[in-house]
């Protein structure tokens, strides 16, 4: 069964104290690997997708990485504003379904 | 541009009751998607539609029903709520053409009593 394994659960940082958010995965084939930010009372919002091992992106201040097994999200620098919770899912060739992990609660203190 | 609406924001439902959330797009995706968050569990996939006429059970399908009349609106009803059916539940919807990348609505906050 497709998985998605999140850490870790809750993570705080000095504002500039750079770090890294794990995605560990199981799929049948992974078809994507999305990076989604998560404001608290609103919906997700999207940020990266990857597809093969090896593959990075980049947008400000993240840059999310990929292998066989899992995917890193590097926040470098982060400002309070970086504040939210970061959510990863995988989305395997054997069907339509997203699998979510449970997200990474990030908080950036000034 | 709107993107995704979700209609109510919030909701109190008694027991028993049945409920129809309510969702829209204007971006003319082909694929809709209902998911349920709860603590501790994330997201999971309650039923999805790859275009209009068609619709598929997700992870948690048990107790949901959804149409797909037109490509723009994903209704998702529930005939008989329960108190296990409390959670925040979110539409989201995709261009398969595009990647898959999901686009989310705001939530709808429903309680069961």
């Amino acid at each position: 069964e497709d998985q998605v394994t999140q850490s870790p659960e809750a993570l705080r940082l000095q504002e500039g104290e750079s770090s890294s958010l794990n995605c560990s995965y199981t799929v049948s084939g992974l078809r994507g690997l999305f990076w989604y930010r998560q404001d608290p009372g609103k919906g997700p919002e999207f940020l990266f997708t990857l597809y093969s091992a090896g593959e990075e992106k980049e947008k400000e201040r993240l840059k999310a990485t990929l292998t066989k097994k899992e995917s890193f999200l590097h926040i470098t620098a982060p400002k309070p504003e970086d504040s939210a919770t970061y959510l990863c899912a995988v989305q395997g060739w054997s069907g339509n379904q997203f699998y979510f992990g449970t997200g990474t609660s990030l908080t950036v203190i000034p | 541009t709107a993107g995704i609406t979700q209609a109510p924001t919030s909701q109190i439902l008694a027991a028993g009751r049945s409920m129809t959330l309510r969702c829209t797009q204007d971006m003319r995706h082909n694929a809709m998607y209902w998911y349920r968050q709860d603590l501790g569990l994330g997201l999971r996939l309650i039923h999805y539609s790859n275009t209009a006429g068609t619709t598929g059970k997700g992870e948690v399908p048990d107790g949901y029903s959804v149409s797909r009349a037109n490509t723009d609106d994903f209704p998702l009803t529930l005939a008989s709520a329960v108190p296990s059916q409390t959670s925040v539940y979110f539409c989201a919807s995709s261009d398969q053409s595009s990647y898959n990348e999901q686009f989310f609505g705001p939530g709808t906050r429903l309680t069961v009593l």
